[in-house]
């Protein structure tokens, strides 16, 4: 089955820039999608189709994805950026189905 | 405005089974692909299941032959029967939509769109 790793935690200081790497075998080759979850509410999709951004989530945050990894950044981290941080992908080549990074924790020191 | 909202959570003992309900407003479920996906307390998310608008459906091997996924379009909820639960079992469940798209070779999922606000199944004696 197909394995997502993400860092279990990043640290970085307001106004700085974070990127949060997911790996995975010729991750470039599928579409990643990134969601935040803050302690006690639901995820929330802010990244989908590699660097795309739904409607209401800030420019900060953006997308990449290239061989082996895809890294979601954000600049000028916010206090309120302080979340765990999942990637994601669909394994439709075996049994459809869904794969979740273990998360990352950012914090903002 | 697209809402999903789930219930049936509780506390249930090893080996007993439990049906969890999502029922959804803004959009019809049947046309939609719709998944559940679980997060143990502390832990990350796992997907669980998806059940495709033709009707389809997907499992985890880790809940596959205990663990079923349907709906009911006259009330436009989607369902997940637990059966034979284990300690491990344990975490919050959320239903979420999935988008989906086209390429020559078919329809495909996608990504979670719209999540409920999860509800909570306790495994335990």
């Amino acid at each position: 089955s197909y394995v997502l790793t993400q860092p279990p935690s990043v640290s970085v200081a307001p106004g700085k820039t974070a990127r949060i790497t997911c790996g995975g075998n010729n991750i470039g080759s599928k579409s990643v999608h990134w969601y935040q979850q803050k302690p006690g509410q639901a995820p929330v999709l802010v990244i989908y189709y590699d660097s795309d951004r739904p409607s209401g989530i800030p420019e900060r945050f953006s997308g990449s994805n290239s061989g082996n990894t895809a890294t979601l950044t954000i600049s000028r981290v916010e206090a309120g950026d302080e979340a765990d941080y999942y990637c994601q992908v669909w394994d439709s080549s075996s049994d459809h189905r869904g794969v979740f990074g273990g998360g990352t924790k950012l914090t903002v020191l | 405005e697209v809402q999903l909202v789930e219930t049936g959570g509780g506390l249930i003992q090893p080996g007993g089974s439990l049906r969890l309900s999502c029922a959804a407003s803004g959009f019809t479920v049947s046309s939609n692909y719709m998944s559940w996906v679980r997060q143990a307390p502390g832990k990350g998310l796992e997907w669980v299941s998806v059940i495709y608008s033709g009707g389809s459906t997907y499992y985890a091997d880790s809940v596959k032959g205990r663990f079923t996924i349907s709906r009911d379009n006259s009330k436009n909820t989607l369902y997940l029967q637990m059966n034979s639960l284990r300690a491990e079992d344990t975490a919050v469940y959320y239903c979420a939509r999935v988008t989906y798209y086209y390429d020559s070779s078919g329809y495909y999922p996608n990504y979670f769109d719209y999540w409920g606000q999860g509800t909570l199944v306790t495994v335990s004696s």
